[in-house]
């Protein structure tokens, strides 16, 4: 089955600095999001992006967020100057069509620490 | 009413029992709905789609009540590899899926 890839599968950083986080979505998905979950709790949604632009955001998507596709196969997540509250695991995910009716598949995710 | 609500749980079980998760939601207009596991420290994986009255696939069985806004999952002669916490989605409005907390389930030998 094709897979969403996610680099690197741990990142450990100092508060205030700036991360990126990257993602290969599968190779024909047109949908591409970010969700995080913080240890011990739920799954949420961060941003979806669709024709090199955000479709949607949640309000955990503040201006320290932004989401790039520098090219045809790379999906960044960054964060400019990281919070201690932004230790979490972040999942990439893709979608052939719009993902509130179908299938949505997750990268393995990036586990962030901040310190 | 939260988006999203599962039973608490953890759910201790012994193999080969059959145990029933319940998942509320809040949004009426929600047309498809899913149920994703997720074992400790990994990504989300979809197990099960619904999009009318119920799904089955071998062991798994979930039904949906529009009326009541509910859905629920059953999971016949549980085995270990059953183990993992297993989360309701539901799209909400605009955002793709909106997750439940989960709830964990333990089957024990």
């Amino acid at each position: 089955e094709p897979e969403v890839t996610q680099t690197p599968s741990h990142q450990v950083t100092q508060m205030g600095q700036e991360v990126i986080l990257r993602c290969v979505p599968i190779s024909n998905h047109l949908y591409f999001y970010w969700y995080r979950q913080i240890l011990g709790q739920k799954v949420e949604f961060l941003v979806s992006f669709y024709n090199n632009e955000i479709s949607e955001k949640s309000e955990i998507f503040d201006d320290q967020f932004s989401v790039e596709r520098p090219d045809g196969s790379n999906f960044t997540l960054k964060i400019r100057s990281t919070k201690l509250e932004d230790s979490a695991m972040y999942f990439c995910a893709s979608s052939a069509t719009d993902g509130t009716n179908e299938k949505l598949f997750f990268g393995s995710g990036t586990q962030l620490s901040v310190l | 009413r939260k988006e999203v609500e599962q039973d608490p749980g953890p759910f201790n079980v012994p193999e080969g029992a059959t145990v029933a998760f319940n998942c509320t939601y809040s949004n009426s207009a929600s047309q498809s709905f899913f149920w994703y596991r997720q074992d400790c420290r990994k990504e989300p994986k979809l197990l099960m789609s619904v999009y009318s009255s119920g799904n089955e696939d071998g062991r798994f069985t979930a039904q949906l009540n529009r009326a009541s806004q509910y859905i629920s999952l059953l999971i016949r002669d549980s085995k270990l590899s059953d183990s993992a916490t297993y989360l309701c989605v539901v799209p909400s409005g605009n955002t793709p899926l909106v997750f439940g907390k989960g709830t964990r389930l333990s089957v024990i030998a």
